[in-house]
């Protein structure tokens, strides 16, 4: 069955601090993997994707993410983190061959807080 | 949040009512979708539709109706059925088909309680 795990529910970090917010995924086929952000009582907001190609993928607001096959994971990352980006994010995927046709498998999502 | 409205922003059920959550979309997006979130749990998905007249159960499906009649539009009923419906809900849309998966936009949410 395809899944995506964060095993972290909050991580905390200080302004100017690189952050990782961590990402596993377990499909049947190729991934499609997907980050979101989430403000309070808002809807997602996408940040980037990886489809195929290069594992480091740039996204949105200096997000970045890293593919990593042997370890089936899909970390999010930045180099310096600020605190508007205090947020709920989501990892996602999709199986080239799921059964849930176009539909992604969200993760339980990962709080970040970032301290000034 | 932009391209996909939710209505209304705030919605409150009495025990044994059937409510009903609009989502219109103006992407001119093949499929659309509903997911439920709850506090920890992630999103789950409710009922997804890639056709005009046509839509799929998603995990959690029970107590919930839906309908496609227009390609903008995909209305979401919580059934007196559904046991536990307070929660917030989110409607998204995507294109489909391609030589690349399409990331998916969300609306702004709905958040129902039951009183």
């Amino acid at each position: 069955a395809q899944s995506v795990a964060q095993p972290e529910d909050q991580v905390n970090v200080a302004e100017g601090n690189p952050l990782t917010v961590k990402c596993t995924y377990s499909v049947s086929g190729n991934p499609y993997l997907f980050w979101y952000v989430q403000y309070p009582n808002r809807g997602l907001q996408f940040l980037l994707k990886y489809i195929t190609g290069d594992n480091l993928v740039k996204g949105s607001y200096g997000f970045e993410a890293e593919f990593n096959k042997s370890q089936t994971s899909f970390h999010l990352k930045k180099p310096s983190a600020l605190v508007s980006d205090s947020a709920l994010y989501f990892c996602a995927v999709r199986d080239a061959y799921g059964q849930a046709g176009t539909a992604l498998i969200f993760g339980k999502g990962t709080t970040l807080s970032v301290s000034s | 949040d932009g391209g996909i409205t939710q209505s209304p922003k705030y919605l409150f059920r009495k025990e044994g009512q059937n409510v009903t959550l609009s989502c219109e979309q103006n992407l001119n997006h093949d499929a659309m979708y509903w997911y439920r979130q709850d506090p920890g749990q992630g999103l789950r998905l409710i009922y997804y539709s890639q056709i005009v007249n046509d839509f799929q159960k998603g995990d959690i499906a029970e107590g919930y109706s839906v309908s496609r009649e227009k390609k903008e539009s995909f209305p979401l009923t919580v059934t007196s059925a559904q046991k536990n419906p307070t929660a917030f809900y989110l409607c998204a849309s995507s294109i489909l088909g391609g030589s690349t998966y399409n990331e998916q936009f969300f609306g702004p949410g709905t958040r129902l309680t039951v009183l």
